[in-house]
């Protein structure tokens, strides 16, 4: 039983493409998140949807555009692929309230922009 | 000056040591604390949280907490080769709806 599942876990395509990657959590929780993290490691936030409402949005190129069609789903669309898209990303969920928010993450996808 | 600041390492301790991983932090409104593993190729995993100041213990980890010196750290004992990741701090602050501040990570090995 997956708790944060996502798919595709690979994902090789050409600059200019668009691409979706798509994540499901079956935890209950009431917020998803989306991360980045590029080849030095370095994990950072990009979006935040609690309830299906959209609550971080960090500085992010709008060519990423989340979408979450119920409180288990989000999605994340990427228009005209860069080079610089190249990374791994992680969809994560936590349940809302308390001061933990343990966050759960998903178990990545690799994108290569070639 | 970075958010969350961790030394990349790597550090290498022997098995059966202690390992001492430190995370500092800039933002007074720091409200939790997590400590991740991250094996090569997987996802983070966390191992502990902490919110209140003094130490938390789980196991083999124990978790330190002192805001005044917006210092946090996570001590392994008796380190094991399946400890050898990437340990990631994070800090979550309040009233930024519940998203985490990574630090870049240490890298831990443990040799045999």
């Amino acid at each position: 039983d997956t708790a944060v599942s996502q798919t595709p876990k690979y994902l090789v395509t050409q600059m200019g493409n668009d691409k979706s990657i798509k994540c499901e959590q079956n935890l209950g929780h009431d917020t998803m998140y989306w991360y980045k993290q590029d080849s030095k490691k370095f994990l950072k936030i990009m979006f935040s949807y609690n309830n299906k409402e959209l609550i971080i949005n960090e500085t992010v190129p709008n060519r990423f555009s989340p979408k979450s069609p119920d409180k288990a789903h989000l999605n994340l669309h990427i228009n005209s692929l860069e080079l610089g898209d190249s990374a791994v990303y992680f969809c994560a969920s936590s349940p809302l309230g308390g001061a933990s928010y343990e966050q759960y993450f998903g178990p990545g996808t690799r994108l290569t922009v070639t | 000056q970075k958010e969350v600041e961790q030394n990349s390492g790597p550090l290498s301790v022997p098995e059966g040591a202690i390992a001492s991983l430190n995370c500092t932090y800039s933002d007074r409104g720091s409200q939790s604390f997590f400590w991740y593993r991250q094996y090569s190729g997987k996802s983070p995993e966390l191992i502990m949280f902490i919110y209140s100041n003094g130490d938390k213990e789980d196991g083999r980890f124990t978790a330190q907490l002192n805001k005044a010196s917006q210092y946090v750290s996570l001590l392994i004992r008796d380190s094991q080769p399946s400890d050898s990741a990437t340990y990631l701090c994070a800090v979550r602050v309040y009233n930024q709806g519940g998203k985490l501040i990574f630090g870049q990570g240490t890298e831990l090995s443990v040799k045999p």
